[in-house]
C-alpha cells in the first residue's frame, strides 16, 4: 500500500539558517508528489509539486525540492529560513483510488523558529 | 476572490447527535474533498464528489455522509456523533475530474468536539 512518512515531528531552525524537511513515501510506479504547508489556524497551501521531468522543483516562498527516485525521497528545502515559515509542513503522494487518485499524506513536521 | 468556506469554525456537540459541516467553494470546481486531520496522522479523506449528485466513500468514510446537490456545497453529516470523531475537518476542492495536476485549495477548517 501507498505510504507517506515524515521521520520529523518537530524541528527547530533559527532563523537565517538553512532548512530541510524530509519525506519517504512508498508507492510501486512514479509518483506524484506535494508539499502543502498549513499556518496556525489556516488551511493548507500548496507549495510545490512533483509529476515528471527535472527533478529540483521550485515552489512559492523560496522553498524547493529534490525527488530522489533512488532513495523514495521528496526532501523540502530552503536556504533561509524567516519567522514567517513557522507552520506545519505536509508531504503527500498521489495514489490510485478506483479509476482515479487521492492524496495520501504524511503525519506532518512542524517547523519552529528560534529568533 | 474566488475562495473556498466552512461554517461553522467552532462546534462543540454531545454524543448520538446530528451534526452537518457546510463547505462552500466559489472556485466553480468540479471536484470537492472532506478530510479529517488528527495529530500524527495527516489528514485522511472522508469523502469526495467530482460532480453534482456524484459522491463517493474514502479512507474512514464510516458514520459520516455527504451530498452535492449543487457545484459550490459539500455539506458533511455525522448522523451520530461519536468522540472518535472530535477532530478538524478540512474542505477542499478541484477543478478537474481525476487530475492529480490540479492544486487541491483549502478551507479553513472546522474544529468539533464531540462530548
Amino acid at each position: 500500500a501507498q505510504s507517506v512518512t515524515q521521520p520529523d515531528i518537530h524541528i527547530t531552525v533559527s532563523e537565517g539558517a538553512s532548512l530541510e524537511l524530509r519525506c519517504n513515501y512508498s508507492y510501486g510506479a512514479t509518483p506524484y508528489l506535494f508539499w502543502y504547508v498549513q499556518s496556525p489556524g489556516q488551511g493548507l497551501q500548496l507549495l510545490l509539486k512533483y509529476f515528471s521531468g527535472d527533478t529540483l522543483v521550485q515552489g512559492i516562498k523560496g522553498f524547493e525540492a529534490e525527488f530522489k527516485r533512488s532513495q523514495s525521497s521528496f526532501n523540502l528545502r530552503k536556504p533561509s529560513v524567516h519567522w514567517s515559515d513557522a507552520a506545519e509542513y505536509f508531504c503527500a503522494v498521489g495514489a490510485p483510488m478506483d479509476s482515479n487518485y487521492q492524496l495520501i499524506w504524511g503525519a506532518g513536521t512542524k517547523l519552529i523558529i528560534k529568533p | 476572490d474566488a475562495e473556498i468556506t466552512q461554517s461553522p469554525r467552532h462546534k462543540i456537540t454531545e454524543t448520538g447527535r446530528q451534526v452537518t459541516l457546510a463547505c462552500h467553494q466559489t472556485w466553480n470546481h468540479n471536484n470537492m474533498f472532506w478530510y479529517r486531520q488528527d495529530l500524527g496522522h495527516g489528514l485522511r479523506l472522508i469523502h469526495y464528489s467530482y460532480g453534482v449528485q456524484d459522491t463517493n466513500k474514502g479512507e474512514v468514510s464510516d458514520g459520516y455522509s455527504v451530498s452535492r446537490s449543487n457545484t459550490e456545497d459539500l455539506p458533511l453529516t455525522l448522523e451520530s456523533a461519536a468522540s472518535s470523531q472530535t477532530s478538524v475537518y478540512f474542505c477542499a476542492s478541484s477543478e478537474s475530474h481525476g487530475q492529480l495536476t490540479d492544486t487541491q485549495y483549502f478551507g479553513p477548517g472546522t474544529r468539533l468536539t464531540v462530548l
